[in-house]
């Protein structure tokens, strides 16, 4: 069973760069079984894909987003991460890594999400 | 609005059965999902792939579909159910995942 476990800053100010990484345990992030993908659920309002990374180092991210957003995968750390740029407060919201696809036919797994808050 | 619909909250007694629907386009040709959240806990995935059931959660859960529309069974709800559930699927539009707005379960 997959672990994952996000960490990075709970507060950025507006107009800086976001980083979060997600630490993998339970399985290699070097297999072909799972996209590593980060998501955002606003508060009070809805979730929100923000994009995936394959082992292979191949991304995929939500249009809506994609100017600002880069993820990466470091396979020797485990880990894989999240840089949103030029932050506003609409950008406040929990942040989840998790092995989440287009596909929707095997088990996906969740961390357990941080916080972070981008101050008006 | 959200891209798929889910009823805002559901209530009923211990015991009974609850049902939680999903609708949506993208449903009539993608796999549904479904997670259930507790307050300060990790999103648990229950229903994958419309209607499997992941190791570990309980034979109550199950899932099923119907053209646009899934539901989300709880046969027998217990008070450890009551949390929010959300359904979600691929989108149609340049790939990647849509969410529902999620339904608030309440057992007691």
């Amino acid at each position: 069973q997959v672990q994952l476990q996000e960490s990075g800053p709970g507060l950025v100010k507006p107009s800086q760069t976001l980083s979060l990484t997600c630490t993998v345990s339970g399985d290699s992030i070097n297999s072909a079984n799972y996209y590593w993908s980060w998501i955002r659920h606003h508060p009070g309002k809805g979730l929100e894909w923000i994009g995936y990374i394959y082992y292979s180092g191949s991304t995929h991210y939500n249009p809506s987003l994609k100017s600002r957003v880069n993820i990466s995968i470091d396979t020797s750390k485990s880990q894989f991460s999240l840089k949103l740029t030029s932050l506003t407060a609409a950008d406040t919201a929990m942040y989840y890594c998790a092995t989440v696809d287009d596909y929707g036919d095997s088990v996906e797994y969740w961390g357990r999400g941080t916080l972070v808050t981008v101050p008006p | 609005s959200y891209e798929l619909g889910q009823p805002s909250s559901v209530s009923l007694s211990p015991g009974q059965t609850a049902r939680i629907t999903c609708s949506g386009d993208v449903l009539a040709k993608n796999y549904v999902r479904w997670f259930q959240q507790k307050p300060g806990q990790a999103p648990v995935l229950v229903i994958y792939k419309d209607t499997k059931r992941p190791p570990m959660i309980p034979e109550r859960f199950s899932g099923s579909t119907s053209g646009t529309t899934a539901t989300l069974t709880i046969s027998g709800a217990q008070v450890e159910d009551e949390a929010d559930y959300f359904c979600y699927s691929a989108t149609d539009n340049n790939g990647g995942v849509v969410f529902g707005g999620g339904t608030k379960l309440t057992v007691l």
